[in-house]
């Protein structure tokens, strides 16, 4: 069983359209990161998360830690937002390393 | 400033051979990290280094070696390869052990 879940695994929208991607884990973590992949491979950060709630322009990211659950939203999506979103956590709460563990992606396609 | 850089970008080899991969962090950072992607996949953890000393290690099996040398860039040794090994080698980059993630893109490693 994978300590990541993420949630939907593909995702088609109409540019213009509000959209969320869920991640959910199944151990105490000490952060989350929300990556973006683009086809070729480069994976660009997003937000890196302990607590609460970031917003960059269009992409707001929330965490639950209680929950256990986190979620990156896109709101009026684009086509240039098209690309695979990876929810990576670092786990255990003393964890201080970079040893983050991964879900397998949302591929993400916004339609003109 | 240059961001990650990794080589070769791309590299064909036959089981039973050798890699040697390479990383040259963002200019200050200290730790890098290592992971492997496989076709569809989330990346996996292989290894981190920080201050030139290993502070985790991944489930992988003991063909996989790495290190990081004064300047803190990093190589990642493969041996014995199998076709199983064919996959996009990420490298990544933070300011200390336990920070935000910068990723380079990658090396994609076909095993014949």
């Amino acid at each position: 069983k994978n300590e990541v879940e993420q949630s939907p695994q593909n995702l088609t929208a109409q540019e213009g359209e509000f959209i969320t991607i869920n991640c959910s884990y199944s151990v105490g973590i000490s952060a989350l990161h929300w990556l973006q992949q683009h086809p070729g491979g480069g994976i660009v950060s997003l937000f890196m998360l302990s607590s609460g709630k970031k917003k960059h322009g269009r992409l707001i990211a929330t965490i639950n830690i209680q929950e256990k659950h986190s979620s990156l939203h896109i709101t009026a999506s684009h086509p240039r937002d098209s690309a695979v979103y990876i929810c990576a956590v670092r786990l255990g709460a003393n964890n201080t390393g970079n040893q983050f563990y991964f879900g397998t992606g949302t591929s993400l396609t916004v339609i003109p | 400033d240059a961001g990650v850089t990794q080589s070769p970008t791309h590299l064909i080899k036959t089981r039973g051979q050798q890699v040697t991969l390479r990383c040259s962090p963002i200019s200050g950072h200290k730790s890098v990290s290592w992971y492997q992607q496989v076709l569809g996949q989330g990346p996996q953890f292989i290894f981190q280094y920080y201050e030139k000393e290993e502070r985790g290690r991944g489930n992988f099996p003991d063909r996989f070696s790495a290190r990081q040398f004064p300047n803190y860039s990093s190589e990642l040794n493969v041996n014995a390869l199998l076709l199983g090994d064919s996959a996009l080698y990420l490298c990544a980059s933070s300011l200390r052990a336990n920070e935000k993630l910068f990723f380079g893109s990658g090396t994609q490693l076909s095993v014949l």
